[in-house]
């Protein structure tokens, strides 16, 4: 089936340590986009890709950092400086910017 | 953009009545309008779009309405029932931006 994959669907860290969360397609698509949801919230855009080696930051940069080394991958890492990771992480993808984003299932990330 | 907290607007309907859905969109420049279900603990589910040289755009049991010059966007659903219930997002694409700045969100709940 084709789609945006992301894993794992449940990730548990301690306070301090740094968590990289999977995203893989294979929809071809050009742009990939990380997001943050918070409970009762919408999404904010944390790092956005258009093309392979190349990555632009969103709203909400700070703390977070990605890499786009193949088309098909897109992983973010939650780093330390952090300040508050428990959330709801959802990966989606498009062919251009007249093109519905599509969404893989999200990962909840909980950091204690 | 900055969330608007917790509170959800929410609409209760009763199956097999229509829902309407309602969204104000914060750029006159935007160009491109997309309505996205989501359920509990999956990411976001495309419904529907439409392009601002239109008005109107039909799905099944799904309309857009978009009303440029008051900055607005509905999501009308015909006789709906216990699955549709949700939360619904409205975003919307700038003009020549590479970003979909996505609304708070409502939700839809369903009486059987």
């Amino acid at each position: 089936d084709g789609g945006i994959t992301q894993s794992p669907k449940y990730l548990f860290r301690k306070e301090g340590q740094n968590v990289t969360l999977s995203c893989e397609q294979n929809l071809n698509h050009d742009a990939m986009y990380w997001y943050r949801q918070d409970p009762g919230q919408g999404l904010r855009l944390i790092y956005y890709s258009q093309i392979v080696n190349d990555f632009q930051k969103g709203d909400i940069a700070e703390g977070y950092s990605v890499s786009r080394e193949k088309k098909e991958s897109f992983p973010l890492t939650v780093t330390s400086a952090q300040k508050n990771p428990t959330a709801f992480y959802l990966c989606a993808g498009r062919d251009n910017t007249n093109s519905p984003l599509h969404f893989g299932n999200g990962t909840r990330l909980t950091v204690t | 953009g900055e969330s608007v907290g917790l509170h959800l607007p929410t609409l209760s309907v009763q199956e097999g009545d229509n829902s309407i859905i309602n969204c104000a969109y914060s750029n006159s420049a935007s160009d491109y309008f997309i309505w996205y279900k989501q359920e509990s603990g999956k990411g976001p589910q495309f419904i529907i779009d439409i392009r601002s040289n239109m008005d109107k755009r039909q799905g099944q049991r799904v309309t857009v309405l978009l009303n440029k010059t008051v900055k607005h966007l509905s999501l009308q659903i015909a006789a709906t029932q216990p699955g549709d219930s949700a939360v619904y997002f409205c975003a919307e694409n700038p003009l020549g931006g590479n970003k979909l700045v996505f609304g708070a969100g409502t939700i839809l709940r369903v009486k059987s």
